[in-house]
């Protein structure tokens, strides 16, 4: 189906570890984000890419890797999870041209222990 | 870091009511704002971007309208049902900025039956 997907759904996973987010999109949108949203924060802005091999930090980037070497793949990366990364996380896109609005995938809750 | 403002925090209301909601933004370097609706356990969905002065726009028995100059825009919902219940965020999207949205942290409205 066309959309914007995310995976895992649901991630336990352990302070150290590294671990991956995937966000897949079939409408070839240029621009791709990523957000985490924590109680009394609202969403906030971890990266973002423009276009294919075009990565720019966020609001609160520390702690996170990106990649974007196909348009359609954004995958978020915690190299060394910690507990303060236990949130939901939420990959979006949008177009390039315009006053698109963002589409969001489900969301990935991610819980650190 | 530049703020959006969404006043109430949370608002309760029968089954029936009419109600708005309110988002502040600075004006300067304006580009769009959007509206979006986040029930519990998804993820948010587009309800409106605007990018006129004046705009207004209506979905069914949701509308909203803005004010650039002044740097706010109200949603209103007419004759509120229990599905409206739900978290509407506003975001800022400033010119220039690579189509990053600046979010408020929301109202959340419940609907009584």
């Amino acid at each position: 189906d066309a959309g914007i997907t995310q995976s895992p759904r649901y991630k336990i996973t352990e302070t150290g570890r590294q671990v991956t987010l995937m966000c897949h999109q079939t409408w070839s949108h240029s621009y791709m984000f990523w957000y985490r949203q924590d109680l009394g924060h609202g969403l906030r802005l971890i990266y973002y890419s423009a276009a294919a091999d075009i990565t720019d930090k966020g609001e609160v980037p520390d702690g996170y890797v990106v990649s974007r070497s196909k348009t359609e793949n954004f995958p978020l990366t915690l190299e060394s999870a910690t507990r303060s990364q236990t949130s939901v996380y939420f990959c979006a896109s949008r177009g390039l041209e315009g006053t698109y609005e963002q589409y969001f995938g489900p969301g990935t809750r991610l819980t650190v222990t | 870091i530049l703020n959006v403002e969404q006043s109430p925090q949370s608002l309760h209301v029968q089954e029936g009511d009419s109600t708005n909601f309110t988002c502040s933004f600075p004006s300067s370097n304006f580009y769009a704002l959007h509206w979006y609706r986040w029930e519990t356990a998804k993820s948010p969905e587009a309800l409106f971007v605007m990018t006129l002065n004046g705009d207004e726009k209506k979905k069914g028995r949701i509308s909203a309208t803005l004010n650039t100059k002044e740097g706010y825009s109200y949603l209103y919902i007419k004759g509120s049902q229990p599905e409206d219940s739900a978290t509407y965020l506003c975001a800022l999207e400033n010119a220039g900025n690579n189509r990053k949205l600046i979010w408020g942290l929301g109202t959340s409205l419940a609907v009584n039956p």
